[in-house]
Formats: structure tokens, sequence, C-alpha cells
């Protein structure tokens, strides 16, 4: 299975922009790159995910390099709510399973 | 809708004690999954199932066994709990990727087991 690799942890202030990087050099033509946050004592929750191109939805951008091999999840405006673990993954096509690393912990300071 | 409902969840068992985990969607979804969550850790996969009847194994399935009679539920078992399987245990759904679907997980809210 192709691997992600994401920081420990970030951190940001309240309203500015967070960018998180995710590497993932292995990736196969097929694999879609998905993104989910798992707040404080809550299950994981889809974020977005894509492909090729960059995807925006009412909660964050997806940018996807050129060659695939990274993606950086945006969050333009940070707020407390959005203090979080973030998870990158990759999900083959046919694949029906998806593979949650240790993601990035986002603390976002008031 | 309630979406994907776990019960119970909350239990404390005793080593050796038997229990089942129910997870309950309502949004007609063909796959099913159960997922593991130790302290400060990732998701582990323990089992899943792509339909009615169906069921396959995940990265840690040992000690655990599932069922899925009804599409709508699916059954996580442990028939003599261990404290290595003291955890937070998640049960998520999807309706698959590829045409209008997403692959977007649907998780429930959790159960939190302990073994003594």
């Amino acid at each position: 299975d192709a691997k992600t690799t994401q920081p420990n942890s970030m951190e940001s202030n309240e309203e500015e922009p967070v960018h998180l990087p995710c590497n993932h050099s292995t990736i196969s033509g097929t694999d879609y790159i998905h993104w989910y946050r798992q707040l404080p004592s809550q299950g994981p929750e889809y974020v977005i995910h894509g492909l090729t191109s960059n995807v925006n939805n009412r909660m964050a951008s997806l940018a996807i390099a050129e060659d695939r091999k990274s993606s950086t999840l945006i969050l333009h405006r940070a707020t407390l709510r959005d203090a979080a673990v973030y998870y990158c993954i990759l999900r083959a096509l046919n694949d029906y399973k998806l593979s949650f690393g240790a993601g990035t912990t986002v603390t976002v300071r008031a | 809708n309630a979406g994907v409902t776990q019960t119970p969840k909350f239990r404390v068992l005793k080593t050796g004690q038997s229990m089942t985990l129910l997870c309950a969607q309502d949004m007609n979804h063909e796959y099913m999954y159960w997922y593991r969550q130790d302290p400060g850790m990732g998701l582990r996969l323990i089992h899943y199932s792509v339909g009615e009847g169906t069921t396959a194994k995940g990265e840690v399935p040992d000690g655990y066994n599932v069922s899925r009679l009804k599409k709508q539920n699916f059954l996580l078992g442990l028939e003599s709990a261990a404290p290595s399987q003291t955890s937070v245990y998640f049960c998520a759904t999807t309706n698959g990727l590829g045409g209008y679907n997403t692959g977007e997980l649907f998780f429930g809210e959790g159960s939190r087991l302990t073994v003594l």
C-alpha cells in the first residue's frame, strides 16, 4: 500500500491560514488523496479528496503537486474549532479500505 | 437520520469475558468497517464488509470476529477479552468510490472499551 508522511504537529493563530503538507512519493496513478480530521473525543470526519486537480469545498482546499507526490491541505482561516488531528490518506480506486496513520495534530492559538 | 450509531458507548469487561459491539447505519451503504484507536495513535482497521453476508480481515483482526447478517448492521465480537483490547472502537460506512460516490467514510461516535 502507498504510504503518506505528515508532520506530527503544527501550530497556527486564529484567523490565519494553515497549510498542512503530506508526502506520498509512491502514489500510483489511480490513488485518490483523501483528508479526514478528528476532533477531540469524536470519530473522524471527511474533509476533502482529489485525484489530480486542486479541489475546493466549504471546509478546505486541496492543492496537489503536478507530479502528485505531495499535496497540501489548506484551511483558509483557522478557527478554534479547527484544532484536530488531520489525516492524509491514499485510497486506491478498487480498494475499499482506508488506512489511517498518526496524522498531524493542529493546535490553534486564540 | 441517525447516520451511524454504535452501541454501547462505554463498557468495562473483565479479562476473558465476551461482548458484542453493534454498528447500525440508516444510509443504505454497502461498505462497513470496524477500527480501533489506541491513545495517541491513528485508527487501525480490524475487519470490514463490502456487502450483506460478507466480511474480510483488516490490519489487526486477531481476537475479533464480525458478522453482517443484515445490510444495516455490522457486529464486532470479542470472544475472550484481553487487556490489550482496551481501546476506542469506531464503526464507519461508505457507499463506495466511483460514479457519484465520493468514497467518503461516515463514522460513528465511538465505543470506549476497557478490559481489566
